[in-house]
């Protein structure tokens, strides 16, 4: 059974402050890694994708892979109350994308 | 219309009820893909068609039957549907599916069944 973890939160952070979410997964295989933004009473959009172990950076997100960890992270730079939502992890592994639960922030101004 | 369009966005039905949820993709992708969302549940795949072919049946039960006459276009036809079904009913599209399975979601149909 594949699984992808993620803290429920909720995560609270100041305006102007990093947000900073973990993801960790079981699949040592796991080979691409997504991010997706859910604010409340909405769907999930995609704003992330990481396939390499590094970082990759995206305006003031910055993904982190790290495979010999097996967690993935989400920064979020200059966080604003409109970063507001639950963000969910998702992870491609042996033909089947796997989400997690989903972590909710919340930025106070 | 651009995206993936889901009607319809509320949905009530009683158990002997029979529905149907359909999605319309604007995108050009070649795959679709239901998708149920409760409350603090990580989102389970039910159903994935590719090119009209369905690739993927999650051990769905059978009161969900998942149609797909075109490749823009996706069906869920419900029936004796038990309370425990309510939730968000996610549709979503992609361009590939693999290693490079990015989702475009519609924007779900909230079903309640009483």
């Amino acid at each position: 059974q594949k699984e992808v973890e993620q803290n429920s939160g909720p995560l609270s952070v100041p305006e102007g402050a990093i947000a900073s979410l973990n993801c960790t997964y079981s699949d040592r295989g796991s080979q691409s890694f997504f991010w997706y933004r859910q604010y409340s009473g909405k769907s999930p959009e995609l704003i992330m994708f990481i396939y390499s172990n590094g970082d990759k950076e995206d305006g003031r997100f910055t993904a982190q892979l790290n495979k010999a960890s097996q967690y993935v992270s989400l920064l979020i730079r200059d966080s604003q109350p409109s970063d507001s939502a639950t963000y969910l992890c998702a992870v491609y592994s042996a033909r089947q994308l796997t989400f997690g639960s989903g972590t909710q922030l919340t930025v106070l101004p | 219309e651009t995206g993936v369009t889901q009607t319809p966005r509320h949905l009530v039905m009683g158990m002997t009820n029979k529905k149907s949820l359909k999605c319309e993709q604007h995108l050009g992708h070649n795959a679709m893909y239901w998708y149920k969302q409760s409350a603090k549940k990580p989102l389970e795949l039910m159903f994935v068609y590719s090119l009209e072919e369905r690739v993927e049946n999650n051990s769905v039960p059978s009161r969900f039957s998942p149609e797909c006459p075109n490749s823009s276009h996706l069906f869920l036809h419900l029936h004796t549907l038990q309370p425990e079904d309510s939730a968000l009913y996610l549709c979503a599209s992609s361009q590939d599916q693999g290693l490079n399975e990015k989702l475009f979601f519609g924007s779900g149909t909230q079903l309640s069944v009483l």
